[in-house]
């Protein structure tokens, strides 16, 4: 069984610009979550996806923000980049919305904001 | 707010020692608490979940517990060795809407 993917590996963007992330859950999965991981601050949780709506965010502004498809993959977009957008975006998917199921992650999206 | 640390934020051992990562959490409501493991530039490869109703978990040598009311978590890995290398992650899952709280991690070097 396919594990969670991310596309693309790298992107490098510059700042001002957009750019856009793509998640496949593991097949059955219908919870899509995003993380971010910038240097020196740990990793954070950024948005929650769940049967097509968005059902929470973290502490991120509002140029963060995505959409989950009829197929329950996802889209992450950042605009007007900032330098500090530089981290490692990580997707994960979970069976249904079970409290207790676990999550699995993909290998992330590296985004260099220059 | 849930908080969640981890000591030691870095650890060098020789092959073979036992070792124990620690993880704790300011908020014990937790619904399960799972551990990771990152290699460099890579993402997250789930080691063991444990949910909140339970006190340890174990997968080959590695063992997990969990002591939710003083809000702490021990990994221990037996018999260490150099694949054994990477950042150890803990993260607790607090509310039902809310995504994983992840500490900052635990980076292990097994020296040869």
């Amino acid at each position: 069984e396919a594990g969670v993917t991310q596309s693309p590996t790298h992107l490098i963007k510059t700042r001002g610009q957009q750019a856009t992330l793509r998640c496949s859950p593991i097949s059955g999965h219908t919870s899509v979550y995003w993380y971010q991981q910038a240097l020196g601050l740990g990793l954070q949780f950024l948005l929650w996806y769940d049967e097509g709506e968005e059902r929470n965010r973290g502490n991120f502004p509002p140029r963060f923000s995505g959409r989950q498809f009829p197929n329950y993959s996802s889209e992450l977009n950042v605009n007007a980049l900032e330098l500090e957008d530089s981290a490692l975006y990580l997707c994960a998917s979970r069976y249904g919305t079970g409290l207790y199921n676990e999550q699995f992650f993909g290998p992330g999206t590296r985004l260099t904001v220059l | 707010k849930q908080e969640v640390t981890q000591i030691p934020a870095a650890l060098s051992v020789p092959e073979g020692e036992n070792l124990v990562l620690n993880c704790s959490f300011t908020d014990s409501a937790i619904y399960n608490l799972q551990w990771f493991r990152q290699d460099p530039g890579k993402g997250l490869t789930s080691l063991l979940l444990i949910q909140s109703s339970q006190r340890e978990q174990t997968s080959g040598r590695l063992n997990a517990s969990l002591d939710k009311s003083s809000g702490r978590s021990t990994l221990y890995i037996a018999a260490s060795q150099p694949g054994d290398s990477a950042t150890y992650l803990c993260a607790v899952r607090v509310g039902g809407a809310d995504g994983l709280t992840f500490g900052k991690g635990t980076h292990l070097i097994i020296q040869p």
